[in-house]
């Protein structure tokens, strides 16, 4: 079975801050994952994702994520908070390939403050 | 970039009405899916579809729920004697094959009166 864990339901930085939305998993095999990105009344937007290889995924929009199996985390990052950054983001696995199911996390609304 | 769409954006029906759900997925993919938000709470997995039929399907997706491919384009969810507890933002998602992410529609908002 799977699952992901994101601490902190709510995050706020100020604009020009270090944006980091913790994610943590668990699968019972290598997973694949992902974030997503929902602004209001919006639907889902792949913002990165991880399946092999290198474990520093970089996304859209200046986002990146470590793959740390050994914290089985995949915490998102971005060096810079912007204003338009403002939605709730949504970590999330497959197992097996990105054809199976994907299993969300509960969502980190971030507010960036000017 | 192609994209996943879904219609209508709202749709409000009584209790106990049949609701159909309708998606037109990317057009060469193969996996399609229903997932659901309820307000407040996190996006969970209804059912996926593949090859004309489900191959997956959560506890949430009951004998009230079906899925169709009715033609080459569309993909139907379709909720027979709707409950309150149906209200929720319903979303369609569709993918190539392996690797590839699924990419999600913007959502239909149920709500059920």
């Amino acid at each position: 079975a799977q699952s992901v864990t994101q601490l902190g339901s709510h995050v706020s930085v100020s604009e020009g801050a270090l944006v980091l939305l913790r994610c943590n998993y668990s699968s019972s095999v290598p997973p694949y994952l992902f974030w997503y990105v929902q602004y209001p009344n919006q639907g889902l937007q792949l913002l990165l994702k991880y399946t092999t290889g290198a474990t520093l995924v970089k996304g859209i929009n200046g986002f990146e994520a470590e793959f740390k199996k050994s914290e089985t985390s995949f915490h998102l990052t971005k060096p810079s908070a912007h204003m338009s950054d403002a939605a709730e983001y949504f970590c999330a696995v497959s197992e097996r390939g990105g054809y199976q199911k994907v299993t969300f996390g509960t969502g980190t609304k971030l507010q960036v403050i000017p | 970039e192609p994209e996943v769409t879904q219609t209508p954006s709202h749709q409000v029906t009584q209790m106990g009405q049949e609701v159909i759900l309708r998606c037109v997925p990317i057009s060469n993919h193969l996996y399609f899916y229903w997932y659901r938000q309820i307000l407040g709470q996190k996006v969970e997995f209804l059912v996926s579809f593949y090859n004309n039929e489900i191959s997956e399907k959560s506890e949430i997706f009951d004998d009230q729920f079906s899925v169709e491919r009715p033609d080459g384009s569309n993909f139907t969810l379709k909720i027979r004697s709707t409950k309150l507890e149906d209200s929720a933002m319903y979303f369609c998602a569709s993918t190539l094959a392996g690797a590839q992410p699924q990419h999600f529609g913007d959502g239909t908002r149920l709500s059920i009166l």
